[in-house]
């Protein structure tokens, strides 16, 4: 199976900061990423997907980039509403595997 | 508009079989997959497995043994069947359509 390595597990950060989420794969998933954002009693939300794709009324802070291997999640200025549990998911091969999530939390 | 609905027993008990149903509308099964996630209380997000379009399945590693996913397209069912349940497989239960569309969620709890 395909490991999703995400860091960190926990992100305390303030308003208006540049924040960053990666997960790293342990084999070659193309642009097989995706990037869920889920708050308490919520379903996830799609943010990202095909590693770079915004998705539909995703807000343009929110990017998503690929550097070989490792994946990012960029929120450009932190809001309020953007605290919340953050994964990625590679769908290149089955068995589908998520990471293991990010806290961001108010610093 | 696309809606997908999960329903099924809370409370199961240890041993016993699972079976939820995940209720669509807005959408054909025939031409889109539905996933099934589930999370644990307090801890992160598990895909468990997928029926295709073509009605092929995929099934998490750990669990396959265990598990069934299954569909009735004339109906605008998906249903998961997961049997031998322990206490770990205390979860909610979502199915999704392409991760993009979710259903609210499942509350199981495995318990005697």
């Amino acid at each position: 199976d395909i490991q999703m390595t995400q860091s960190p597990s926990s992100l305390p950060a303030s308003l208006g900061d540049r924040v960053t989420i990666t997960c790293r794969a342990s084999q070659d998933i193309g642009n097989y990423l995706r990037w869920f954002q889920q708050k308490p009693g919520k379903s996830p939300r799609l943010m990202i997907y095909g590693a770079t794709n915004l998705a539909a009324g995703v807000p343009s802070r929110f990017s998503g980039s690929r550097s070989g291997s490792d994946y990012s999640l960029t929120i450009s200025s932190l809001e309020s509403e953007d605290m919340a549990d953050y994964y990625c998911l590679q769908s290149k091969e089955s068995p589908l595997t998520f990471g293991s999530g990010t806290k961001l939390e108010i610093k | 508009q696309v809606q997908l609905k999960e329903s099924g027993p809370g409370l199961v008990q240890p041993s016993q079989t699972l079976s939820l149903t995940c209720t669509v509308s807005g959408f054909s099964l025939t031409s889109n997959s539905v996933h099934w996630v589930r999370q644990p209380p307090g801890k992160g997000l598990e895909w468990v497995g997928a029926i295709w379009s073509g009605g092929s399945t995929d099934y998490n590693s750990a669990l396959k043994s265990r598990l069934s996913i299954s569909r009735d397209t004339s109906k605008s069912q998906v249903f998961l069947k997961m049997n031998s349940l322990q206490t770990e497989d205390t979860a909610i239960y979502f199915c999704t359509r392409g991760f993009a569309y979710w259903g609210q969620g499942t509350l199981v709890t495995v318990s005697s």
